[in-house]
């Protein structure tokens, strides 16, 4: 089964950067496409960014095109979200999903998150 | 493609029958999945492709519909079951969420 481990979130200051990573274990994670969701403080769901299991087509959402990318590296079974030029609005916990062919694609591994909070 | 979900708070007893409703601004197919959250914890597939039930979900939670109107039922409600529900949809970019249906004791 795989597993998702995000690191990397903590409190940075508005306009500065953070890069998350989420760990996969327990399996490869080349042939899952990974995609990041957050959850502000007491809100819902909301999907950030989405990348294919080759890593050769990336989304984004518009609130944040052009301030995030999104990367993976297959040989280390990695997942990065870098954030830049960042908002008080993207304060949020921010999860990891895979999404495989045996629930076609739907998400079905998660991460525990990590904290994003952007603040002065 | 806005999901809207309803009720936004269903207060329901043990053993009792949970209907929560989704609907898209426009088709989605059938692309669409259902999520449970528990506080403090990762979201969890329930559903996916508006009928199929995730590995290891109990039969008691279904999923039903296509196009734009969707619904998870669970037949009769468990401790475990009182949490948020989350429709979301992959028919197209950007992927969206609906607000959440929070199934709470009554």
């Amino acid at each position: 089964e795989v597993q998702l481990l995000e690191s990397g979130g903590g409190l940075v200051q508005p306009g500065g950067s953070l890069r998350l990573s989420c760990a996969g274990s327990g399996y490869t994670l080349i042939n899952y496409a990974m995609t990041w969701v957050r959850q502000a403080p007491g809100k819902g769901l909301e999907w950030v960014s989405s990348i294919t299991a080759s890593g050769s087509t990336k989304y984004y959402a518009d609130s944040v095109e052009g301030r995030f990318t999104v990367s993976r590296d297959n040989s280390d079974n990695t997942v990065y979200l870098q954030m830049n030029t960042l908002r008080a609005e993207d304060t949020a916990v921010y999860y990891c999903a895979a999404g495989g062919l045996q629930h076609n694609y739907a998400w079905d591994y998660w991460g525990q998150g990590t904290l994003v909070t952007v603040s002065s | 493609i806005v999901l809207t979900q309803s009720p936004g708070t269903l207060s329901l007893s043990p053993g009792e029958r949970a209907t929560l409703s989704c609907r898209a601004s426009q088709s989605v197919s059938s692309l669409l999945a259902w999520y449970q959250q528990k506080p403090g914890q990762a979201p969890r597939l329930l559903i996916y492709d508006a009928s199929n039930r995730a590995t290891g979900i109990p039969a008691r939670f279904s999923g039903s519909g296509s196009g734009t109107d969707f619904t998870l039922t669970i037949s009769s409600l468990e401790p475990e079951d009182f949490a948020v529900y989350y429709c979301q949809q992959r028919g197209s970019w950007p992927r969206t969420f609906g607000q959440g249906t929070k199934v709470e004791v009554k």
